[in-house]
């Protein structure tokens, strides 16, 4: 159980165009999902906090207009990157935290690999 | 702000050693998890400790965690080159009102032969 997926796993796109990634919990329903960037050989850092139903919080520096974020359902949160540039290929992790479970989960995508050309 | 340092960065080991990772953090935290990533894949939930004095084990790996030292180390025994890695150790804080884990930058771990 507890299993979050991501699609697509892996996208190249144009600069200058947008991709939508989506993450989705199959098993289990989320209140809340995480959006990680990973940049080669270093950690995640967190992006933004998306709770279902409402705006997504995004941490310091992060532009909301830039990096869109739905969580129009319990079980479906999606990240967009609008106007798309090379600096923003990365490595884009979602996580989602059990809605009325324990407060200790979060479990976490398989990743998508985002390449800007 | 919350710092989550870990050490060492990167660790070659022969199989068979053993080893630990640390993992301190400088504000309070309830909560602390280890994390193992292979390489272009996700994250892999190791362990979470909760309390001061948790000792948490699964086979070649064992997790502690000293809330007064804001430490947790990571014990690897014997290890075997299955366990080359890269293991993150990540703090849970509450910003606004929401929680948010913060990592530290990961420790690279490679077992040869």
């Amino acid at each position: 159980g507890a299993v979050v997926s991501q699609h697509p796993s892996r996208v190249i796109c144009k600069s200058g165009t947008s991709v939508k990634i989506e993450c989705r919990s199959l098993d289990f329903q989320a209140t809340t999902m995480f959006w990680y960037r990973q940049f080669p050989k270093q950690s995640l850092m967190l992006m933004a906090t998306s709770n279902e139903g409402s705006k997504a919080t995004y941490e310091q520096g992060v532009e909301k207009d830039k990096f869109l974020i739905n969580h129009a359902s319990l079980t479906l949160s999606t990240l967009t990157v609008t106007s798309a540039h090379p600096e923003d290929s990365s490595f884009y992790i979602c996580s989602a935290r059990v809605a009325g479970g324990s407060r200790y989960e979060q479990y976490f995508g398989p990743g998508t690999r985002l390449t800007v050309t | 702000e919350l710092k989550v340092e870990q050490n060492p960065l990167f660790l070659s080991m022969q199989e068979g050693k053993n080893y630990t990772i640390y993992c301190n953090y400088s504000t309070t935290s309830d909560r602390l998890y280890w994390y193992r990533q292979d390489p272009g894949k996700s994250l892999e939930s190791l362990f979470v400790l909760l309390s001061n004095g948790a000792v948490k084990q699964e086979g070649r790996l064992m997790a502690s965690l000293d809330t007064k030292a804001r430490l947790s180390t990571l014990h690897i025994t014997a290890a075997v080159h299955d366990l080359s890695a890269t293991y993150f150790c990540a703090v849970v804080i509450t910003q606004g009102g929401s929680e948010k884990l913060v990592f530290g930058k990961g420790t690279k771990l490679t077992v040869n032969p």
